[in-house]
C-alpha cells in the first residue's frame, strides 16, 4: 500500500531546530517529488516547499528560505525537512505529501502528520 | 504570491442536498504549458487532507462522483451533488501553477 510514514511528535525550545522525516512505502520514490505543508493549531494549510527526489531540486516558500532545508535519502526512501531557529509561531502539524512529477498539485498520499510544539 | 480566496468560509449543508464552494485566485492559473493546476482537498478533524480534484475537474481515484470541479482562469467551483454525512470537514483549494503553491483559507462544511 502506497503510504508515507512520518516521525513522531517533537517538543522543542525556542531557537532550536527540528528534523521531520517522511518514509515512503510501495512506490518508486524517485519518480515523484515531496511537498511539505504545515498547519498551525485551528488554522489552515500552508505550503512550505517541494523537493524533486530524482535530482534534489527544491523550491522553498520565501517565508521559510534560509530556515528550512528539504532533503531526501534514496537509499532509505526517506525525505527530511529541517526547520531552524524555531519560535512559538512554528508550533504546527507538519505534513509531507507525495507530489506528482508532471501534474502539479497532485498530492497523494499524505503522511499522518508530525506535531511540533515549540515552548520554553 | 497568488492569493486564493474561498467563499463561503462556513457552509451548513442539508443531507441529500447540493453544496457548492467557490475559489477565486488573484491571477490566472493557466500555466505556460496550457494546463490549469487547481486542486481541491478535503480534511476531516484529526486527519491529513485528502486529494479530491486535480487540474480543475479531474476526480482523483476513489473519489465519489457526487464531487465535481469546474472553472477556468481565476474562478473555480467545487460542487457536491448530494451531501452525505461523511462529507463534513474543511475543504481547501490550492493553486500549483506558480511557486509558492498557495491554499485558500478553507471552507467548513457541516450538517444542519
Amino acid at each position: 500500500q502506497v503510504q508515507l510514514l512520518q516521525s513522531g511528535a517533537e517538543v522543542k525550545k525556542p531557537g532550536a531546530s527540528v528534523i521531520v522525516s517522511c518514509t515512503a512505502y510501495d512506490y518508486m520514490f524517485t519518480n515523484y517529488g515531496i511537498s511539505w505543508v504545515r498547519q498551525a493549531p485551528g488554522q489552515g494549510l500552508e505550503w512550505m516547499g517541494w523537493i524533486s527526489v530524482h535530482d534534489g531540486n527544491t523550491n522553498t516558500a520565501q517565508k521559510f528560505r534560509g530556515r528550512a532545508t528539504m532533503t531526501t535519502d534514496t537509499t532509505t526512501n526517506t525525505a527530511y525537512m529541517e526547520l531552524r531557529s524555531l519560535t512559538s509561531d512554528d508550533t504546527a502539524v507538519y505534513y509531507c505529501a507525495r507530489d506528482h512529477k508532471y501534474i502539479y498539485g497532485w498530492f497523494d498520499p499524505w503522511g499522518q502528520g508530525t506535531l511540533v510544539t515549540v515552548s520554553s | 504570491d497568488i492569493v486564493m480566496t474561498q467563499t463561503p468560509l462556513s457552509s451548513p449543508a442539508t443531507l441529500g442536498q447540493p453544496a457548492s464552494i467557490s475559489c477565486r485566485s488573484s491571477q490566472s492559473l493557466v500555466h505556460r504549458d496550457g494546463n490549469t493546476y487547481l486542486s481541491w482537498f478535503h480534511q476531516r478533524p484529526g486527519q491529513p487532507p485528502r486529494l479530491l480534484i486535480y487540474k480543475v475537474s479531474n476526480r482523483f481515484s476513489g473519489v465519489p462522483d457526487r464531487f465535481s470541479g469546474s472553472g477556468a482562469g481565476t474562478d473555480f467551483t467545487l460542487k457536491i451533488s448530494s451531501v452525505e454525512a461523511e462529507d463534513v470537514g474543511v475543504y481547501y483549494c490550492m493553486q500549483a501553477t506558480q511557486f509558492p503553491y498557495t491554499f485558500g483559507q478553507g471552507t467548513r462544511v457541516d450538517i444542519k
